[in-house]
C-alpha cells in the first residue's frame, strides 16, 4: 500500500507570503497529525484531525496557520502570511481510526522562509 | 499535558558498544510509549514501543524499559552497526483515549556510530 505522502517536499519563500503543504494518508485511516520540527527540537505536535473533523488543534502556533481536511481524505496546512521563525520541516502522519499507537509518518515538507 | 524530555541530544559510540538513550514524562496517565529512528532525509518509523503494563520489552538488539513509578523510560541498543546511525525520538501518549490521544515527542538523539 502506499505511504503518507507530502508535497512539496521543499518550500523556499519570503516572508509575507503564503505557503500551503499538502498531506495524503494512508488509505483507511481516519487519523491524522501535523507535526513540525525545528533544528535540534522536538518533533511538536500541531493538530489531529478524526476524518475531517479537528479533534485537538492545540499545538497550532497562531492564527496564520489554518488546516483543512475537507471530505476526510487529504489536508491542507496553510501558512499565511508566512514568519521566519515559521522555518522548519512539517511532518504529517496517519493512523488507523482503532489506533494501536503506531503513527505512519510521511517524508516531510521542509519549509524555508527568508 | 504531557511532557517528554530526552537526553542526550547526541551520542557517539564505537562499533560494536551498547548505545542508552533515556526519557522522562510527565502525565501518568501516559501509557504507551513508542521510539521513532529516523535515518538521513527519511521518515521517522517505529522501531520499538512498550506499554504500560509491561516493564521491558526486546526485539534482537534493540531494548526498551520502563519504571512507571519514576515516569522514565529508555532504549537500549546492543552491539552497534552502522546503520543504527540515525536520530531517535522518544514518545508518550494515551491511545484510544479521547482529546489526549496525540502522541508527545522528545527532543530527538542523534547517535553517531564510529567505524
Amino acid at each position: 500500500e502506499a505511504g503518507v505522502t507530502q508535497f512539496p517536499s521543499h518550500s523556499v519563500i519570503e516572508k509575507g507570503q503564503t505557503v500551503t503543504l499538502r498531506c495524503d494518508p494512508i488509505s483507511g485511516h481516519d487519523n491524522l497529525y501535523w507535526y513540525r520540527r525545528v533544528m535540534g527540537k522536538e518533533i511538536k505536535f500541531l493538530l489531529h484531525f478524526v476524518k475531517e473533523s479537528k479533534q485537538d488543534e492545540s499545538g497550532m502556533p497562531n492564527n496564520r496557520f489554518l488546516a483543512e481536511r475537507t471530505g476526510g481524505t487529504y489536508s491542507t496546512l496553510k501558512v499565511q502570511p508566512a514568519e521566519l521563525e515559521d522555518s522548519g520541516v512539517y511532518f504529517c502522519a496517519s493512523s488507523r481510526l482503532q489506533n494501536t499507537g503506531e503513527l505512519f509518518f510521511g517524508e516531510g515538507s521542509r519549509l524555508t522562509v527568508l | 499535558g504531557e511532557n517528554v524530555e530526552q537526553h542526550p541530544s547526541t551520542l557517539s559510540v564505537q562499533e560494536g558498544d551498547s548505545a542508552v538513550i533515556k526519557c522522562t514524562y510527565s502525565d501518568s496517565a501516559s501509557n504507551y510509549f513508542p521510539w521513532y529512528k529516523q535515518e538521513l532525509g527519511k521518515r521517522p518509523q517505529l522501531i520499538i514501543d512498550i506499554r504500560s503494563n509491561v516493564g521491558e520489552k526486546k526485539d534482537q538488539r534493540i531494548a526498551v524499559t520502563l519504571n512507571k513509578t519514576a515516569k522514565h523510560f529508555s532504549l537500549h541498543i546492543t552491539e552497534t552497526q552502522p546503520e543504527d546511525s540515525a536520530v531517535y525520538f522518544c514518545a508518550a501518549s494515551q491511545p484510544g483515549g479521547s482529546s489526549a490521544s496525540k502522541i508527545i515527542f522528545g527532543s530527538g538523539t542523534r547517535l553517531s556510530i564510529r567505524p
